[in-house]
Protein backbone atom coordinates (compact mmCIF):
# COMPACT_ATOMS: atom_id res chain seq x y z
CA UNK A 1 0.00 0.00 0.00
CA UNK A 2 2.12 3.13 -1.22
CA UNK A 3 1.25 6.25 1.00
CA UNK A 4 0.41 9.84 -0.07
CA UNK A 5 3.02 11.43 -2.32
CA UNK A 6 3.64 15.27 -2.98
CA UNK A 7 5.39 16.56 -5.63
CA UNK A 8 7.74 18.74 -6.29
CA UNK A 9 9.16 18.98 -2.70
CA UNK A 10 10.33 22.64 -3.25
CA UNK A 11 9.33 25.13 -5.77
CA UNK A 12 10.36 28.88 -6.23
CA UNK A 13 7.95 31.43 -7.87
CA UNK A 14 7.96 35.02 -8.61
CA UNK A 15 4.85 37.23 -7.50
CA UNK A 16 2.33 37.15 -10.35
CA UNK A 17 3.27 33.84 -11.81
CA UNK A 18 1.01 30.78 -11.32
CA UNK A 19 1.91 27.03 -9.82
CA UNK A 20 0.76 23.52 -10.08
CA UNK A 21 1.38 21.17 -7.10
CA UNK A 22 0.39 17.71 -7.71
CA UNK A 23 -0.76 14.87 -4.86
CA UNK A 24 -0.99 11.34 -5.23
CA UNK A 25 -3.35 9.39 -2.84
CA UNK A 26 -3.48 6.43 -1.12
CA UNK A 27 -4.44 3.42 -2.88
CA UNK A 28 -8.11 3.70 -2.70
CA UNK A 29 -8.87 6.78 -0.83
CA UNK A 30 -11.64 8.56 -2.83
CA UNK A 31 -11.48 11.92 -0.58
CA UNK A 32 -8.54 14.14 -0.88
CA UNK A 33 -7.98 17.92 0.99
CA UNK A 34 -5.34 20.32 0.68
CA UNK A 35 -4.26 22.60 3.11
CA UNK A 36 -2.06 25.69 3.42
CA UNK A 37 0.80 25.08 6.52
CA UNK A 38 2.51 28.92 7.14
CA UNK A 39 5.39 28.93 9.53
CA UNK A 40 5.02 28.61 13.13
CA UNK A 41 0.94 27.97 12.27
CA UNK A 42 -1.71 24.86 12.06
CA UNK A 43 -2.30 23.37 8.59
CA UNK A 44 -5.63 25.74 7.01
CA UNK A 45 -8.49 24.10 4.95
CA UNK A 46 -8.21 25.10 1.58
CA UNK A 47 -10.54 22.73 -0.81
CA UNK A 48 -11.69 18.97 -0.65
CA UNK A 49 -12.69 16.57 -3.68
CA UNK A 50 -14.72 13.96 -3.20
CA UNK A 51 -15.23 11.70 -6.24
CA UNK A 52 -13.59 14.48 -8.28
CA UNK A 53 -16.18 17.22 -7.22
CA UNK A 54 -15.07 19.93 -4.84
CA UNK A 55 -17.48 19.04 -1.85
CA UNK A 56 -16.09 21.99 0.89
CA UNK A 57 -13.90 25.15 1.08
CA UNK A 58 -12.24 26.91 3.36
CA UNK A 59 -11.61 30.90 3.40
CA UNK A 60 -9.21 30.89 0.41
CA UNK A 61 -9.64 33.31 -3.02
CA UNK A 62 -10.98 31.65 -6.12
CA UNK A 63 -7.60 32.35 -7.51
CA UNK A 64 -7.10 28.68 -5.19
CA UNK A 65 -8.21 26.28 -7.44
CA UNK A 66 -8.04 22.24 -7.84
CA UNK A 67 -8.78 19.05 -9.77
CA UNK A 68 -9.03 15.63 -8.48
CA UNK A 69 -8.65 12.74 -10.93
CA UNK A 70 -9.80 9.26 -11.50
CA UNK A 71 -6.58 7.46 -10.93
CA UNK A 72 -6.56 9.27 -7.12
CA UNK A 73 -4.24 12.06 -8.06
CA UNK A 74 -4.83 15.66 -7.62
CA UNK A 75 -3.62 19.23 -8.28
CA UNK A 76 -3.86 22.34 -6.80
CA UNK A 77 -3.48 25.63 -8.87
CA UNK A 78 -2.61 28.77 -7.41
CA UNK A 79 -2.69 31.98 -9.89
CA UNK A 80 -1.53 35.41 -9.12
CA UNK A 81 0.86 33.89 -6.61
CA UNK A 82 1.31 36.92 -3.82
CA UNK A 83 4.14 36.94 -1.41
CA UNK A 84 1.89 35.68 1.30
CA UNK A 85 1.18 32.49 -0.19
CA UNK A 86 4.75 31.15 0.63
CA UNK A 87 4.32 28.35 2.86
CA UNK A 88 3.90 24.33 3.23
CA UNK A 89 1.40 22.62 0.71
CA UNK A 90 0.11 19.57 2.24
CA UNK A 91 -2.50 17.01 0.52
CA UNK A 92 -4.48 14.23 2.57
CA UNK A 93 -6.43 11.59 1.02
CA UNK A 94 -9.38 9.86 2.86
CA UNK A 95 -11.62 7.02 2.62
CA UNK A 96 -14.57 8.62 3.31
CA UNK A 97 -15.93 12.17 2.50
CA UNK A 98 -17.00 13.47 6.09
CA UNK A 99 -14.50 13.79 8.61
CA UNK A 100 -16.39 12.52 11.57
CA UNK A 101 -14.97 9.28 11.57
CA UNK A 102 -12.21 9.44 8.97
CA UNK A 103 -8.10 9.65 9.35
CA UNK A 104 -6.34 12.06 7.02
CA UNK A 105 -3.32 10.79 5.58
CA UNK A 106 -0.87 13.18 4.89
CA UNK A 107 1.87 13.77 2.48
CA UNK A 108 5.36 15.08 2.94
CA UNK A 109 4.21 18.28 1.97
CA UNK A 110 5.31 21.20 -1.54
CA UNK A 111 7.24 23.99 -0.14
CA UNK A 112 6.62 27.46 -2.28
CA UNK A 113 8.84 30.15 -1.65
CA UNK A 114 7.01 33.32 -3.67
CA UNK A 115 9.62 36.31 -3.99
CA UNK B 1 -17.12 30.56 13.30
CA UNK B 2 -14.83 27.53 13.81
CA UNK B 3 -11.92 27.88 15.95
CA UNK B 4 -9.16 25.71 17.71
CA UNK B 5 -6.95 26.98 20.29
CA UNK B 6 -3.55 25.54 21.70
CA UNK B 7 -2.53 28.05 23.75
CA UNK B 8 0.94 27.27 24.91
CA UNK B 9 3.32 26.87 21.33
CA UNK B 10 6.08 25.37 23.21
CA UNK B 11 6.31 23.24 26.46
CA UNK B 12 8.86 21.49 28.02
CA UNK B 13 9.06 18.46 30.77
CA UNK B 14 11.48 16.27 32.03
CA UNK B 15 11.37 12.77 31.09
CA UNK B 16 8.92 10.28 33.39
CA UNK B 17 6.69 13.84 34.09
CA UNK B 18 3.88 14.48 33.89
CA UNK B 19 2.39 16.56 30.42
CA UNK B 20 -0.63 18.17 29.54
CA UNK B 21 -0.98 19.99 26.03
CA UNK B 22 -4.17 21.94 26.32
CA UNK B 23 -6.80 22.23 23.57
CA UNK B 24 -9.90 24.14 23.58
CA UNK B 25 -12.74 24.57 20.66
CA UNK B 26 -15.22 27.12 19.11
CA UNK B 27 -17.48 25.12 16.91
CA UNK B 28 -21.24 25.09 16.27
CA UNK B 29 -23.07 21.32 17.01
CA UNK B 30 -20.60 18.98 18.62
CA UNK B 31 -17.53 18.30 16.83
CA UNK B 32 -15.33 15.44 16.36
CA UNK B 33 -11.98 15.66 18.33
CA UNK B 34 -8.42 14.38 17.05
CA UNK B 35 -5.14 15.03 17.81
CA UNK B 36 -2.31 14.51 15.05
CA UNK B 37 1.37 14.77 15.83
CA UNK B 38 4.48 15.10 13.70
CA UNK B 39 7.95 14.06 14.61
CA UNK B 40 11.04 15.09 13.85
CA UNK B 41 11.26 14.67 9.74
CA UNK B 42 8.07 12.95 9.31
CA UNK B 43 5.10 13.33 8.32
CA UNK B 44 1.56 14.36 9.94
CA UNK B 45 -0.18 11.60 11.51
CA UNK B 46 -3.53 10.85 13.55
CA UNK B 47 -2.24 10.57 17.16
CA UNK B 48 -6.15 9.73 18.55
CA UNK B 49 -9.41 10.72 18.16
CA UNK B 50 -12.19 10.94 20.84
CA UNK B 51 -14.73 8.79 18.93
CA UNK B 52 -12.32 6.04 19.58
CA UNK B 53 -11.93 6.49 23.38
CA UNK B 54 -7.83 5.10 23.06
CA UNK B 55 -5.17 5.84 24.11
CA UNK B 56 -2.08 5.68 21.84
CA UNK B 57 1.32 5.44 22.96
CA UNK B 58 0.34 6.44 26.20
CA UNK B 59 -1.61 9.60 25.90
CA UNK B 60 -5.22 9.75 26.82
CA UNK B 61 -7.51 12.96 25.82
CA UNK B 62 -11.13 13.76 27.59
CA UNK B 63 -13.24 15.80 25.88
CA UNK B 64 -14.74 18.52 28.29
CA UNK B 65 -18.21 19.53 26.18
CA UNK B 66 -18.97 22.09 29.06
CA UNK B 67 -15.52 23.58 29.21
CA UNK B 68 -15.09 22.82 24.95
CA UNK B 69 -11.79 21.15 25.82
CA UNK B 70 -9.91 18.13 24.44
CA UNK B 71 -6.19 18.19 26.42
CA UNK B 72 -3.94 15.52 25.51
CA UNK B 73 -2.63 13.48 28.43
CA UNK B 74 0.23 11.30 29.30
CA UNK B 75 0.83 10.26 33.11
CA UNK B 76 4.92 10.09 32.22
CA UNK B 77 6.73 11.68 29.26
CA UNK B 78 9.56 10.04 27.31
CA UNK B 79 12.24 11.14 25.03
CA UNK B 80 10.81 9.98 22.06
CA UNK B 81 6.84 12.10 22.59
CA UNK B 82 8.78 15.41 21.66
CA UNK B 83 7.07 16.16 18.65
CA UNK B 84 4.66 18.92 17.31
CA UNK B 85 1.01 18.47 18.71
CA UNK B 86 -1.86 19.54 16.87
CA UNK B 87 -5.10 19.51 18.12
CA UNK B 88 -8.37 19.08 15.73
CA UNK B 89 -12.17 19.49 15.49
CA UNK B 90 -14.23 18.52 12.87
CA UNK B 91 -17.85 19.47 11.26
CA UNK B 92 -17.79 20.06 7.84
CA UNK B 93 -13.91 20.31 7.26
CA UNK B 94 -10.79 19.46 9.67
CA UNK B 95 -9.77 22.56 11.82
CA UNK B 96 -6.40 22.72 13.04
CA UNK B 97 -4.96 24.22 16.07
CA UNK B 98 -1.63 26.18 15.37
CA UNK B 99 0.18 23.32 17.65
CA UNK B 100 2.29 22.69 20.56
CA UNK B 101 5.94 22.25 20.22
CA UNK B 102 6.84 19.49 22.81
CA UNK B 103 10.00 18.67 24.41
CA UNK B 104 10.44 15.74 26.82
CA UNK B 105 14.21 16.40 27.91
CA UNK B 106 16.46 13.32 29.50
Amino acid sequence: ETGVTQSPTHLIKTRGQQVTLRCSSQSGHNTVSWYQQALGQGPQFIFQYYREEENGRGNFPPRFSGLQFPNYSSELNVNALELDDSALYLCASSLVSTFTDGELFFGEGSRLTVL
Amino acid sequence: AQRVTQPEKLLSVFKGAPVELKCNYSYSGSPELFWYVQYSRQRLQLLLRHISRESIKGFTADLNKGETSFHLKKPFAQEEDSAMYYCGASGSRLTFGEGTQLTVNP
